[in-house]
Parts: structure tokens; sequence; C-alpha cells
């Protein structure tokens, strides 16, 4: 079976600080991968989605990047980070021949 | 671009009741999903719908892809505490979106003992 891990779980960071936020998933090949962040509980916004190695499509203009070094790894990036990255970062995986999306646990982020 | 209205926002009821919540589109979707989040935890799938009509159900959940393929429910019978949570619709509409999730802005159920 498949299954997504997320780390870390929880973060706290100062404002202008770099993140690195990883994402693996397991039992599945080639999967698409995605990012997300939710805010205050509601409503999933896509930051980013790769079909392949070294593939990274971004939805949202921002201080954020995505890279997928290897086919189950999915990176979400930071340089300096702003107060406003604070939020809850969610990964997903799906198949390439579905839509259905499958959520890792997430990773809180607290920029102060 | 496309919009997913999901209703009702939250909902406060009585163990044992049934639950009902619904999404509408302004625009076509082949694949229709329900999502249930817990507090600091990732949405997990509930239910997958992948055809007009299509009517599935997983325990006490019970979700269907409107014939219109503008819309969806999801009912819950005989809810329980455990119930608790946001629940999400989320719809795709097909072709070569690479499996890009419209989301509605999810259900608020609390379920009072």
């Amino acid at each position: 079976s498949q299954t997504i891990h997320q780390w870390p779980a929880t973060l706290v960071q100062p404002v202008g600080s770099p993140l690195s936020l990883e994402c693996t998933v397991e039992g599945t090949s080639n999967p698409n991968l995605y990012w997300y962040r939710q805010a205050a509980g509601r409503g999933l916004q896509l930051l980013f989605y790769s079909v392949g190695i070294g593939q990274i499509s971004s939805e949202v203009p921002q201080n954020l990047s995505a890279s997928r070094p290897q086919d189950r790894q999915f990176i979400l990036s930071s340089k300096k980070l702003l107060l406003s990255d604070s939020g809850f970062y969610l990964c997903a995986w799906s198949l390439v021949i579905t839509d259905t999306q499958y959520f890792g646990p997430g990773t809180r982020l607290t920029v102060l | 671009g496309q919009q997913l209205n999901q209703s009702p926002q939250s909902m406060f009821i009585q163990e044992g009741e049934d639950v009902s919540m619904n999404c509408t589109s302004s625009s076509i979707f082949n694949t229709w999903l329900w999502y249930k989040q817990e507090p600091g935890e990732g949405p997990v799938l509930l239910i997958a719908l992948y055809k007009a009509g299509e009517l599935t159900s997983n325990g006490r959940l019970t979700a269907q892809f409107g014939i219109t393929r503008k819309d969806s429910f999801l009912n819950i019978s005989a809810s329980i505490p455990s119930d608790v949570g946001i629940y999400f619709c989320a719809g795709h509409p097909g072709g070569t979106s690479y499996g890009k999730l419209t989301f509605g802005q999810g259900t608020i159920l609390t379920v009072h003992p």
C-alpha cells in the first residue's frame, strides 16, 4: 500500500530565515505530487505540482519554490520567510491516470 | 476560473441525527471527491465518484455524483461524536489538467453527544 510522509510536523521560524519542507511517497512509482497551503483550517490553495523528476509548475507567484530531486520526493523551500508564509502545508500525491489525491499529515509552519 | 460552492458552511447537530451537505459547480466535473479533515491532520479521502449519477456508500456515508455533473452531495447517517471535523468536496474537470482539483471551502461539523 502507498504511504505519504511529511516532515517536520511543526516548525517555528523567524522572519527572513530559510525553509525546507520535505515530502516522500512510498509504494508507488512516478506519482503526480502537489504542495498546498491551508490557512485558518479552511480552503486549500494549490502552490505547486509536479508530474515528474525536475518538472515543477507553480500556481501562485510567491517567495516559495519547489523541487523534485527524486521520483518520490518533493521539497518546498524558501530563501527568506515572510510572516504571511505561516500556515498548514500539505503534500499530496495521485496516480498519473486518476485525479484522486491522497494527502500527507501536514506541516504546521509559524513564522514569527 | 472554476468555483465550488459548498454548503452549509457549518452544522451543529445532535448525536444520532443525519447530516447532508452539498457542493455545486459553475462548470462540469468528471470527478467528485469528498474528504474529511480533523484538527492538525491532513484531509482523508472518504468517497471518490467518477461517473454521473453514481451513488457510492462507505459505511454510514453516502455520496452521489449529480446527473448534471455540476453537483454532488454527501450524507452521513446516524452521526456519532467522531464524525466531528471539516468535510471538503473537490472536483476535477478531466482532460489534461494533471489532477489539479478545485476544492470547496468546507463544512464544519459539530456533533453534540
